[in-house]
């Protein structure tokens, strides 16, 4: 069965930082692209970050670019976002979640909150 | 970057109505659009793959259709359990991969 952990959020005050993880389980983890997805409260669905199988290929939102860092190691079957610089317009949960063959999210975690506060 | 519209922004229905929520693209994506459906406090849930394959496992009440630049997500015949908010989302070419702002649909 796939699964998707994700872990690590919390409150933290503007400007500070924060890492994300998700832990992946019942699939080849390296044999698949990879995404976190955020949503503020009461708002809509915005990705934010995509990463290769290999971790060779990143891309990130306007939004969130030169501030959070996505990353893999295959050999934990884990994916990372590290979040630095935050604002409270990066108040939401995030998910991590799986492509598939049409670039489909194929499967998502619970998510995890991350509140932006002082 | 590609935006997505969808419409409307939100509807009431009754059980056993036939919905329809439209999702058009800023620019042509071929038939790369997904559906997704979102109970309040969970994580999204995949309807609709390619425009119109039905995910497994999803009730056949849910059908997808359209290419180019305009798409529809139908129900045939509402249930209970789909009061949701849906979302569409483009997956063309390399990322962003935008969503859709979201349909909520109510009971009327």
């Amino acid at each position: 069965e796939v699964q998707l952990v994700e872990s690590g959020g919390g409150l933290v005050q503007p400007g500070g930082s924060l890492r994300l993880s998700c832990a992946a389980s019942g699939f080849t983890f390296s044999n698949y692209e990879m995404n976190w997805v955020r949503q503020a409260p009461g708002k809509g669905l915005e990705w934010v970050s995509y990463i290769s199988g290999s971790g060779s290929t990143i891309h990130y939102a306007d939004s969130v670019k030169g501030r959070f860092t996505i990353s893999r190691d295959n050999a934990k079957n884990s994916l990372y976002l590290q979040m630095n610089s935050l604002r409270a317009e990066d108040t939401a949960v995030y998910y991590c979640a799986r492509v598939a063959v049409w670039n489909h999210f194929e499967y998502w975690g619970q998510g995890t909150l991350v509140t932006v506060s002082s | 970057d590609i935006q997505m519209t969808q419409s409307p922004s939100s509807l009431s229905a009754s059980v056993g109505d036939r919905v329809t929520i439209t999702c058009r693209a800023s620019q042509t994506i071929s038939n790369y659009l997904n559906w997704y459906q979102q109970k309040p406090g969970k994580a999204p849930k995949l309807l609709i793959y390619a425009a119109s394959s039905l995910q497994s496992g999803v009730p056949s009440r849910f059908s997808g259709s359209g290419s180019g630049t305009d798409f529809t997500l139908t129900i045939s015949s509402l249930q209970p359990e789909d009061f949701a908010t849906y979302y569409c989302q483009q997956s063309y070419s390399t990322p962003p991969w935008t969503f859709g702002q979201g349909t909520k649909v109510e009971v009327k």
